[in-house]
């Protein structure tokens, strides 16, 4: 049982280049969310998928968009990145209410130069 | 708006050494408390979740409590593979139904042997 995979797990981009970050889920959960961990800030929800085909933005969408693919998958895009965008992003998943908690992925590490 | 504040920031205990995680809230309506542990250059690893207060919940040597402002979580004769940062979350009544927690900055533990 995989829980949340991320992929990639390490990524250095430039200035102005664009990325997709991957994330696939295999508990049939219907929520699914994007963090940004950063030293003292902890996480930051970017954006959050409640169910299937819907997203809302969280406490820092900026530069962001997010696609739910389908139940299993949901996808974090950069357009431009920029240096400010250099962080740990964390996938999960919950059911609806998450009163059970989150079950995170492993993190992709990403630096923009 | 909910707050989450973990203190000490950072803990160094030795191998045996029993001591306690604080973690104060403020929360409109608590639906549930989430700690987390995390591991270097990994995701959160949901450990308890804690729904009203005087619940308590264990997990080996850990212990959870929780009062109406704050938790505890208490380890008890800990060794260094509990060494960890330890994340704590709540979830409260929010408008619209999305039931995002809010996440603390998290206590970093390491413990000698």
């Amino acid at each position: 049982n995989a829980g949340v995979t991320q992929t990639p797990k390490f990524q250095v981009l430039k200035t102005g280049q664009s990325m997709t970050l991957q994330c696939a889920q295999d508990m049939n959960h219907n929520s699914m969310y994007w963090y940004r961990q950063d030293p003292g800030m902890g996480l930051r929800l970017i954006y959050y998928s409640a169910s299937e085909g819907t997203t809302d933005k969280g406490e820092v969408p900026n530069g962001y968009n997010v696609s739910r693919l389908n139940k299993r998958e949901f996808s974090l895009r950069l357009e431009s990145a920029a240096p400010s965008q250099t962080s740990v992003y964390f996938c999960a998943s919950s059911e609806a209410s998450g009163v059970n908690g989150y079950t995170f992925g492993s993190g992709t590490r990403l630096t923009v130069v | 708006e909910d707050q989450v504040t973990q203190s000490p920031e950072a803990l160094r205990l030795q191998e045996g050494e029993s001591s306690s995680l604080n973690c104060s809230y403020t929360v409109s309506g608590l639906r549930g408390l989430f700690w987390y542990r995390q591991d270097p250059g990994k995701g959160p690893e949901f450990l308890f979740t804690l729904y009203s207060a005087g619940e308590e919940k264990e997990k080996e040597r850990l212990k959870a409590t929780l009062t109406k402002k704050e938790s505890f979580l208490h380890i008890t004769a800990p060794k260094p593979e509990d060494s960890a940062t330890y994340l704590c979350a709540v979830q409260g009544d929010q408008s619209g139904g999305s039931y995002i927690p809010t996440f603390g900055r998290g206590t970093s533990l390491i413990v000698h042997p």
